[in-house]
């Protein structure tokens, strides 16, 4: 089994400066990893995704994630954030093989401050 | 067009009561799944159908039943209804293969009064 451990419940940001949520994963096998992003009364959105290859990956809306194997991380950045990505954003797994289940950390509250 | 559609939207209802939620996609996916999230924001995953056959049940109470009467459509039926179970209870699909994202609908906000 995998866990997603996403240490900042929250995260204040000034508008325009650059942010980083952190995403720590485990698991004994092979994962696959998601960013999704919650906007206010609505559902998870996916945001990006890691499979395989390059470690740095592109998503929408200008965030951008890097895999890290040997530190286990996968954590989420933008250089540049607006008032429009103020959202809950969730780190998740899932095992390479198996049953599709997929895990979600605890998610983080970006708050982007004018 | 939406992709994931789950009804109600809002649900009140009174302890002891039983209620349903229904989702519908309209993706082509194969597989679906009920996540529940508590006031906390935290997601857990409760049940997954794929192809109208039930694959993951993690330890629900069995007075949440299930029921996938074609592989786009997943609804939740919540018997007895408990104080603990208000929550934000959301739908999702995807395709059968370990890669693929979820789909979400925009969930069902039920509160037990």
């Amino acid at each position: 089994a995998q866990s997603v451990t996403q240490l900042d419940s929250q995260v204040p940001v000034f508008e325009e400066a650059p942010v980083e949520l952190r995403c720590n994963y485990s698991s004994s096998v092979s994962v696959y990893l998601f960013w999704y992003v919650q906007y206010p009364n609505q559902g998870l959105q996916l945001l990006l995704k890691y499979l395989s290859g390059s470690t740095l990956v592109k998503g929408i809306n200008g965030f951008e994630a890097e895999f890290n194997k040997s530190q286990t991380s996968f954590h989420l950045r933008k250089p540049s954030v607006h008032i429009s990505d103020t959202a809950e954003y969730f780190c998740a797994a899932q095992n390479s093989g198996g049953y599709q289940k997929v895990t979600f950390g605890t998610g983080t509250k970006l708050q982007v401050i004018p | 067009d939406t992709a994931v559609s789950q009804t109600p939207k809002y649900l009140v209802t009174q302890m002891g009561n039983d209620k349903s939620i229904k989702c519908e996609q309209n993706l082509g996916h194969d597989t679906m799944y009920w996540y529940k999230q508590d006031s906390k924001k935290f997601l857990k995953i409760m049940f997954s159908y794929n192809n109208k056959e039930l694959i993951i049940n993690e330890t629900v109470p069995n007075r949440f039943s299930p029921k996938s009467p074609d592989k786009a459509h997943l609804n939740l039926h919540i018997n007895s209804l408990e104080l603990g179970d208000s929550a934000v209870y959301f739908c999702a699909s995807s395709q059968a293969t370990l890669d693929s994202p979820l789909h979400f609908g925009n969930g069902t906000r039920l509160t037990v009064t």
